[in-house]
């Protein structure tokens, strides 16, 4: 049974430039959320999508966007990167809709350079 | 606002002892969930344990197990006859249960265990 899946593991990207992340979620999930975790600090939540729309968002900027397919896959994309954006992207996944409160599952993070 | 505060930021335990994480969290909803996660160096966040705030009974998983005080907006982490294997980055979260499935972390707390 395949847990989560982040691809790609590391990632060094220039300032100004576009980044995608994938994700794939565990085998019978259906909710995907992204998470951000700087360096030394918790993870803070960016967005969820269930139903390959967007379901909640936290405040992140519009750089920030997302996509979910119908096999539930999903992909990050940041625009315009910033120093800043240097951090592990966490996705984690879930069965059913927002309010479920099923467990989430997390892959082993993407980490994005900024330089 | 929702805050989740870990005043720990590193911890240093001996085999087989035992260590206790704090956290202390705000809140102005009567419903939602408590979780400690676990970060090892590999990256992947672990569920270690879920405490549902309407339950007075402290959860408990094996070596695992919390001291929750509702009241005084507590949380706390015991790890029994600690192992090597519990080195790790520590985190407690908070999930509104109206917030889907938007994880509010703390900063972590780094534990290492020594032989």
């Amino acid at each position: 049974d395949a847990g989560v899946t982040q691809s790609p593991t590391h990632l060094i990207k220039t300032r100004g430039q576009q980044v995608t992340l994938r994700c794939s979620p565990k085998s019978g999930h259906d909710t995907v959320s992204w998470y951000q975790q700087a360096l030394g600090q918790g993870p803070q939540f960016i967005f969820q999508y269930y139903e390959e729309e967007e379901r909640q968002r936290g405040n992140f900027p519009d750089r920030f966007s997302g996509h979910q397919f119908p096999n539930y896959s999903s992909e990050l994309n940041v625009n315009a990167l910033l120093l800043g954006d240097s951090a592990l992207y966490l996705c984690a996944s879930s069965l059913g809709p927002p309010g479920e409160n099923s467990p989430l599952h997390f892959g082993n993070g993407t980490r994005l350079t900024v330089t | 606002a929702q805050t989740v505060t870990q005043s720990q930021p590193e911890m240093s335990v001996q085999e087989a002892e035992t260590v206790t994480l704090s956290c202390t969290y705000d809140t102005s909803e009567s419903n939602y969930y408590l979780f400690w996660y676990k970060q090892p160096p590999s990256r992947q966040m672990i569920l270690v344990i879920r405490q549902e705030a309407y339950k007075q009974q402290n959860a408990t998983e094996n070596r695992f197990s919390v001291n929750f005080q509702k009241a005084a907006k507590s949380f706390s982490l015991k790890i029994s006859d600690s192992q090597l294997g519990d080195t790790a980055m520590y985190f407690c979260a908070l999930l509104n249960n109206q917030a889907g499935t938007a994880l509010i972390f703390g900063k972590g707390t780094t534990l290492s265990v020594s032989s």
